[in-house]
């Protein structure tokens, strides 16, 4: 089936130690998003690509950044991870079709921070 | 920049009541969708209403869109253990920018 794969499910880093989040998906959906949720909160967007084009979120710190080699990948890498950091981490697609547009998300990397 | 209300923040209920979520927004709705996200899991989209007025219907859940496309309201018949999860709303109209609501935390007790 066709779909949205994150991994790992669970991750556990040390402050301040470099992670690495993936995202691969077999869509072949044109946009890609990561989003950082909190405790059951709503998820709040961070960047996300439009093809190779790469749009950040004002509010993203620089702690954060994004790779996304070709269509199928994406990637979530965090510098220094703080403990406030720790968050579920959703990766999400989709199609730009003119309408009728919906988002299809992974089932996320719970990371957590030492 | 629009805001997404949802109320109740939290409920807690038996199995077989009914509910109603309700998400209400400062702005004019081009469209607006209703997701689910079960625990550990990603959200999964239910529906997506367009018209003002509009009603959809997916087995026990009823969505309604608001004649002035501010506000839609999520209600659910005989509420099931199953049905437990975050109930979100969200606004697709920004450039890949969807709005979510602050959300809904349902948890339905056997």
């Amino acid at each position: 089936d066709a779909m949205v794969i994150q991994n790992p499910r669970y991750q556990v880093t040390q402050f301040g130690k470099p992670v690495t989040l993936s995202c691969s998906q077999t869509l072949n959906h044109n946009v890609m998003y990561w989003y950082q949720q909190k405790s059951s909160q709503a998820p709040k967007l961070l960047f996300h690509y439009y093809d190779k084009d790469f749009n950040n979120e004002a509010d993203t710190p620089d702690n954060f950044q994004s790779r996304r080699p070709n269509t199928s990948f994406c990637f979530l890498d965090i510098r220094s991870p703080g403990l406030g950091d720790a968050a579920m981490y959703l990766c999400a697609t989709s199609r730009v079709t003119g309408g009728d547009e919906k988002l299809f998300f992974g089932s996320g990397t719970q990371l957590s921070v030492l | 920049t629009q805001l997404l209300e949802q109320s109740p923040q939290f409920l807690s209920i038996q199995e077989g009541e009914n509910l109603t979520v309700y998400c209400n927004s400062s702005s004019v709705f081009s469209s607006l969708q209703w997701y689910r996200q079960e625990p550990g899991e990603g959200p999964v989209l239910l529906v997506t209403v367009v018209t003002g007025g509009e009603v959809k219907k997916l087995k026990r859940l009823t969505f309604q869109f608001g004649d002035a496309r501010k506000d839609s309201s999520l209600h659910i018949t005989a509420a099931q253990p199953g049905d437990t999860g975050l109930y979100l709303c969200a606004d697709p109209s920004g450039t890949y920018k969807y709005i979510f609501g602050t959300g809904t935390r349902l948890k339905v007790l056997a």
